[in-house]
């Protein structure tokens, strides 16, 4: 069975400074990757996603992550922190073998920018 | 853009009555999903839906049904609302493709009393 774990369930930081948002991944196949953000009283916006080539890949609104395949892992990464990126950041997998196409979703993890 | 809409933001339902939540689509996506979304729990998927009439169980389908008459529509039914199914409720859209990303809409928070 595919996981995901998002290990903090908060992360404060100050504006301006780098940020990181954590995520860690369990598939049996190839692992397909995204993230995804939530503000408030609306729905899940797309970040950026991981399927093959450059382990480090650019999103939406400055945001980057990288794969590492030996930790399992995904972070998400922001050189200078903005308040505007406040929000819920969900980290998901799904696993690339042919027939399955569920996609899996870490409990998230809320971001607070602090002025 | 894609657009996802749900037809209520907010719903207020008495235990036993049996709800309806609709998701329209307007990019023409083979597959539709349904989450619920709870804190500390994050998204669960309910029921997901390949094409039309044809739909799948989730993580926790248990109480709940769907249906998929159209592609570009999908319902989630509560056949009989408890107050355990109080929730935001999620749906999502996206194209038969492994890489493609799903687009949401903005949710219904229903709270069964």
């Amino acid at each position: 069975a595919q996981s995901v774990a998002q290990p903090e369930d908060q992360v404060n930081v100050a504006e301006g400074n780098p940020l990181t948002v954590k995520c860690t991944y369990s598939v049996s196949g190839n692992p397909y990757l995204f993230w995804y953000v939530q503000y408030p009283n609306r729905g899940l916006q797309f970040l950026l996603k991981y399927i093959t080539g450059d382990n480090l890949v650019k999103g939406s609104y400055g945001f980057e992550a990288e794969f590492n395949k030996s930790q399992t892992s995904f972070h998400l990464k922001k050189p200078s922190a903005l308040v505007s990126d406040s929000a819920l950041y969900f980290c998901a997998v799904r696993d690339g073998t042919k027939g399955n196409e569920k996609l899996t979703f870490g409990t998230g993890t809320r971001l607070t920018i602090i002025p | 853009d894609v657009k996802v809409t749900q037809s209520s933001r907010y719903l207020v339902k008495r235990t036993g009555e049996k709800v309806f939540l609709e998701c329209v689509q307007d990019m023409d996506h083979e597959n539709m999903f349904w989450y619920r979304q709870d804190p500390g729990l994050g998204l669960r998927l309910i029921y997901f839906s390949y094409d039309v009439k044809m739909k799948e169980k989730g993580d926790i389908p248990e109480g709940y049904s769907v249906s998929r008459e159209k592609k570009e529509r999908f319902s989630l039914i509560l056949e009989s609302a408890s107050t355990n199914q109080t929730s935001m409720y999620l749906c999502a859209s996206g194209r038969n493709s492994y890489n493609s990303p799903l687009h949401f809409g903005n949710g219904t928070r229903l709270t069964v009393t």
